[in-house]
């Protein structure tokens, strides 16, 4: 399996511009998560989807983040419209459901800056 | 709310022996990860504790006291290609992680 795949690896774009970052998690995980990486907050989950369907989302920091998983094989992270504040690394992974067992995959990221 | 307290640097020679340190505060808590995380790379999994007790994988344990709150990961004959930064996380009902801040190891030789 090639683990998670996520795209672009780098975007730069300008504030006020859409943005969407793309995940395929690996086949059969039944898990998906959008995390935040920072130097000031570190390592933040912002939404999880189990079987597609979004559980908690509590962790978006606003409204202008939209996240979509419309089947197994694919979500989608949006930001619209983008700010400065918004430059970090998006992290997605999928873990499997197993009883007593915890082991989220983690994709290579995509590293936003937004000017 | 969810927190947990780990060391932001350790620094140990090569062949020595590190241990990091986890305190949590959490409600609903359901087991305790440890990920390795090198500069410009993604984290990666190194152990799962949902048990009281020691886990061991190759050079690398964690163990696990619910009763303390605490949890420890200890890297056996360190190697310069163990410098990355090491993350305790703590799951939550449905598997989600949340992460503590981090601990930057420096393997020197």
């Amino acid at each position: 399996d090639a683990g998670v795949i996520q795209s672009p690896r780098h975007e730069v774009t300008e504030m006020g511009q859409e943005v969407t970052l793309r995940c395929k998690p690996i086949s059969g995980h039944d898990y998906l998560f959008w995390y935040r990486q920072t130097m000031m907050r570190g390592l933040e989950l912002l939404i999880y989807f189990n079987n597609n369907v979004p559980i908690d989302d509590s962790g978006m920091p606003e409204d202008r983040f939209s996240a979509k998983m419309p089947n197994a094989s694919f979500s989608t992270l949006k930001i619209q419209p983008s700010e400065p504040r918004d430059s970090a690394v998006y992290f997605c992974a999928s873990s499997l459901d197993r009883t007593g067992y915890n082991e989220q995959f983690f994709g290579p990221g995509t590293r936003l800056t937004v000017l | 709310g969810q927190s947990l307290e780990q060391p932001s640097e350790v620094t140990a020679v090569e062949g020595a022996i590190v241990q990091i340190n986890c305190t949590y505060q959490t409600s609903g808590f359901y087991g305790l990860s440890w990920y390795q995380q090198h500069d410009g790379g993604a984290p990666t999994f190194l152990s799962y504790n949902a048990l009281d007790g020691l886990e061991e994988t190759g050079r690398f344990s964690s163990f696990l006291s619910r009763s303390d709150s605490y949890g420890y990961l200890l890297l056996q004959e360190l190697q310069m290609k163990d410098s990355a930064s090491y993350f305790c996380a703590d799951s939550g009902s449905a598997r989600q992680l949340t992460f503590g801040s981090g601990t930057q190891l420096t393997v020197l030789p």
